[in-house]
């Protein structure tokens, strides 16, 4: 079974803090994906980043980074240099491997960010 | 227009009520996929379809019927619903490629519909 655990729940930081948040996976597939997304108050889940399993590549986007780290199960994300927009529950999600129709995710509980000016 | 649009967003219901919620994806996809959000929970997968055949019903109760009667269009049907079924529902959809690595696999959500059932 697939589990995705994010210790944290809720972080709460400055504008320009950078803050970090954890994301620990477990699954028996060698080949899989890893997601972020961001929920604003609004509701809607706003995909952030895909990685799949073999590409294990640090990535940046702007204010966003990610670490991937295979050895340890875990996709960190990092954003620099907060602002109040970001302020947010952002969800890890884990895919299993494309064997079956459907892209079903496993879902991380949520960090809940906020950041005050 | 936004990808995936959820009808009604804001939905309060008796316990015997029926109602339907309703989900249409503008962005040309082939599944689509039922999401609960509840309190303190992590988001769990209720329903997918794709290429309009139910592939995956996750122990859903009777009381949550979901139709797709075609590659855009998605809807739950609700019928004696209990308090704790009060959740945000949230709609999906993805670009299913079938087998292979090739599928990228992301889901594009829409807004939601928030229930309570009175």
């Amino acid at each position: 079974a697939q589990k995705v655990t994010q210790a944290q729940t809720e972080i709460s930081v400055v504008e320009k803090e950078d803050v970090t948040l954890d994301c620990v996976y477990e699954t028996r597939d060698t080949t899989y994906y890893l997601f972020w997304y961001k929920q604003p108050p609004s509701g809607e889940l706003v995909f952030l980043i895909r990685r799949n399993s073999f590409d294990e590549q640090n990535e940046i986007s702007g204010r966003y980074s990610w670490n991937f780290q295979k050895s340890t199960s875990s996709f960190n994300f990092t954003i620099t240099a907060s602002q109040v927009v970001d302020s947010a529950v952002y969800f890890c999600a884990l895919s299993e491997a494309p064997r079956a129709a459907g892209n079903k995710l496993t879902f991380g509980g949520g960090t809940r960010v906020l950041v005050k000016p | 227009e936004t990808g995936v649009t959820q009808t009604p967003r804001h939905l309060v219901m008796g316990m015997t009520n029926k109602k339907s919620l309703k989900c249409e994806q503008h962005l040309g996809h082939n599944a689509m996929y039922w999401y609960k959000q509840s309190a303190k929970k992590p988001l769990e997968l209720m329903f997918v379809y794709s290429l309009e055949e139910r592939v995956e019903n996750n122990s859903v109760p009777s009381r949550f019927s979901p139709e797709c009667p075609n590659s855009s269009h998605l809807f739950l049907h609700l019928h004696t619903l209990q308090p704790e079924d009060s959740a945000l529902y949230l709609c999906a959809s993805s670009q299913d490629k079938g087998q292979g690595i090739g599928r990228t696999g992301e889901l594009f959500f829409g807004e939601g519909s928030r229930l309570t059932v009175l």
